[in-house]
């Protein structure tokens, strides 16, 4: 079955400094990948996708790279602040319903 | 437009209880479904519907029970409550699940003890 792995559970970073998160998988082929952010007791909301034929995507500060020789996929936060702190999911999807598989997510905490 | 609203946000089961977490959205999606979020494990698809009155499993579909009558209701049934059914659940809707990758929109949660 699938395996998503996401670099580090926790993540702390300064202010001002780029966010570099890490989404590798296994025993999969996905046709897109979604990034979401978490706040503590919260639902996840969407904020980028990126499809399997695409090597970039940006949004504003957020920027997305898509590896699929590598089987990874790396979500850049450029210029962070304190306010970007939460957690963020990695999500790979196939073309089925029920194919969207969700990576554990990294916390991140950007440091003033 | 409330998005994806689930009740109830807290609550506490006794061991072989019985109870429904309610989930509507107001979008007008086609595709629903129910995710478990526990410490360590990414999200785990419970239930989906692809629209009205077409449910299907999950990844984890065992003790819990779903239909769908109408396009914004996705009502999901816990049959007998399980410690293991602990959780927050998450109900999400889309316009059409694996299609280009649509865009998901989460409800804001609901945290279920069972002791």
């Amino acid at each position: 079955s699938q395996k998503i792995e996401q670099n580090s559970e926790a993540l702390n970073i300064q202010e001002g400094k780029t966010a570099t998160l890490t989404c590798n998988y296994t025993n999969y082929s996905p046709a897109y990948l979604q990034w979401y952010r978490q706040d503590p007791g919260r639902g996840p909301v969407f904020l980028l996708l990126i499809r399997e034929n695409e090597k970039e995507k940006r949004k504003e500060r957020l920027k997305v790279t898509f590896d699929t020789t590598l089987k990874q996929s790396l979500f850049h936060i450029t210029a962070s602040q304190p306010a970007d702190s939460a957690t963020y999911l990695c999500a790979l999807g196939g073309t089925g319903a029920n194919n969207l598989f969700f990576g554990t997510g990294t916390r991140l905490t950007v440091i003033p | 437009n409330a998005g994806v609203t689930q009740t109830p946000k807290f609550q506490v089961l006794k061991t072989g209880q019985s109870m429904t977490l309610q989930c509507a959205q107001d979008m007008n999606h086609e595709y629903m479904s129910w995710y478990r979020q526990d410490p360590g494990m990414g999200l785990r698809l419970i239930h989906y519907s692809v629209g009205a009155g077409i449910t299907d499993q999950g990844e984890v579909p065992n003790g819990y029970n779903v239909s769908r009558s109408t396009t914004e209701d996705f009502p999901l049934r816990l049959l007998s409550a399980a410690p293991s059914q602990t959780s927050v659940y998450f109900c999400a809707s889309s316009l059409l699940q694996g299609v280009a990758g649509n865009t998901i929109y989460f409800g804001e949660g609901s945290w279920l003890t069972v002791v």
